[in-house]
């Protein structure tokens, strides 16, 4: 079974709205990491949270990790269309050296 | 820099055949990954490798071989294909990370299989 499962599987915004997606995970990690990938593309990383670290900006994006509860999320904030993408959520857990990806989330942002 | 590159881009094989997938990089990363890509899913690890000689098995390794006998490549062999096999894969390398694990995985374009 996958580490990680992101919530909601579908989101459907307006331009200039904020897209929350969220990610919970079962074992104690080392990072979380969020990729974004666009229809039939390759992966692109955005955006590496140690587990001893609980906020982490970088431009319009914003990842929060809750060890406690096991959960991380990913705010995009004015999202625009070229947003639109597919987010997922990945996760080295402790001891191992497996980056096990959660099931995704789509993003469709419409003009 | 070329990055992470694999070959072929799309390949359509049949029942029983067998094939590698070809995964080079040009940054000198320690770290190599295979991944398959099902419709509509998430990526699930198939073979690893944290350094040449080295490889490990992922997620899903049953009727794929790996080796790492450079730190460049990280080629992936289908055994016998099966249809099950159709996907998309993705090969993708990193870095150690100051705090233990990984860096930002960094990921190749990846390959089209169809098994018939």
């Amino acid at each position: 079974s996958q580490q990680g499962e992101e919530d909601p599987q579908a989101l459907s915004i307006q331009e200039g709205e904020n897209a929350t997606m969220n990610c919970s995970y079962k074992t104690s990690i080392n990072n979380l990491q969020w990729y974004r990938q666009n229809s039939g593309r390759g992966l692109v990383h955005l955006i590496l949270i140690r587990s001893n670290e609980r906020e982490k900006h970088s431009g319009r994006l914003r990842v929060t990790l809750d060890t406690s509860k096991k959960s991380s999320s990913l705010l995009i904030t004015a999202s625009r269309a070229a947003d639109t993408a597919s987010y997922f959520c990945a996760t080295f857990p402790k001891g191992t050296d497996k980056l096990i990806f959660g099931t995704g989330t789509r993003l469709q942002v419409f003009p | 820099n070329a990055g992470v590159t694999q070959t072929p881009k799309f390949q359509v094989l049949k029942t029983g055949q067998s094939m590698t997938l070809q995964c080079a990089q040009d940054m000198n990363h320690e770290y190599m990954s295979w991944y398959r890509q099902d419709p509509g899913m998430g990526l699930r690890l198939i073979h690893y490798s944290v350094g040449a000689g080295i490889t490990d098995q992922g997620e899903v390794p049953n009727g794929y071989n790996v080796s790492r006998s450079t730190t460049e490549d990280f080629p992936l062999r289908l055994l016998s294909a099966a249809p099950s096999q159709t996907s998309v894969y993705f090969c993708a390398s990193s870095y150690p990370a100051t705090s233990g694990s990984y860096n930002e995985q960094f990921f190749g374009p990846g390959t089209r299989l169809t098994v018939l």
